[in-house]
């Protein structure tokens, strides 16, 4: 079964950083690609980025909104899934879900339960 | 960015009634949309890829149609578990783009 269990979320203020953890199990990590999104609160999705498996060179992609302030990467030694979170402003105060991408398109099918982060002065 | 818009924002249902929510593209995505479903305080489900594919484990009361720009969820026979919000999701381009969601509610 599928396990994806989000960590590292917590009080920020503006200006921080804020580096987010997914812990994968379930499944060879190694060759899914995965994303994450975030809902602010009472708000809807929002897709913020995806970093494709090692044998496709790791690429990642981003939303305009966290491009050049958020990153994604992997450790397939460890299973895991992270997002580093730099200059962050209120706006991004949010539950973030760490998911997979099927093989059968890039979809999201999977979720971590999700991490709160809330930036606050 | 692709704008993905669904209607309507809320609707207010009984149990047993079939609902239909409706997801519109800004351009044509062919049919690389999904639905997801959400109940308060929880993680968002998979329910549908492809525009009608059902994950596995997702009942038969749930199907979906469409193609190009317009696209439309279906659920038969409304059950209280059905009672959440849900979302559709374009993933012909990049950046993936959800629409803004549709609360169906017990009237």
């Amino acid at each position: 079964e599928v396990h994806l269990v989000e960590s590292g979320g917590g009080l920020v203020k503006p200006g921080e950083s804020l580096r987010l953890s997914c812990a994968a199990s379930g499944f060879t990590f190694k060759a899914v690609w995965m994303t994450w999104v975030r809902q602010a609160p009472g708000k809807g999705l929002e897709w913020l980025g995806r970093i494709k498996g090692k044998a496709s060179g790791e690429t990642t992609d981003y939303t305009e909104s966290v491009k050049g302030r958020f990153t994604i990467s992997r450790d397939d030694s460890q299973n895991m899934l992270y997002l580093q979170m730099n200059s962050l402003t209120v706006d991004d105060t949010a539950v973030y879900y760490c998911t997979t991408v099927p093989n059968y398109g890039e979809t999201i099918d999977h979720w971590g339960q999700g991490t709160l982060v809330t930036v606050s002065s | 960015d692709i704008q993905m818009t669904q209607s309507p924002s809320s609707l207010s249902a009984s149990m047993g009634d079939r609902v239909t929510i409706t997801c519109r593209a800004s351009q044509g995505i062919g049919n690389s949309l999904a639905w997801f479903q959400q109940k308060p305080g929880k993680a968002p489900k998979s329910l549908i890829y492809g525009a009608s594919n059902l994950h596995r484990g997702v009942p038969s009361k749930f199907s979906g149609s469409g193609s190009g720009t317009d696209f439309t969820l279906t659920i038969s026979g409304l059950q209280p578990e059905d009672f959440a919000t849900y979302y559709c999701l374009q993933y012909k381009n990049y950046p993936l783009t959800f629409g803004g969601g549709t609360k169906v509610d017990i009237k």
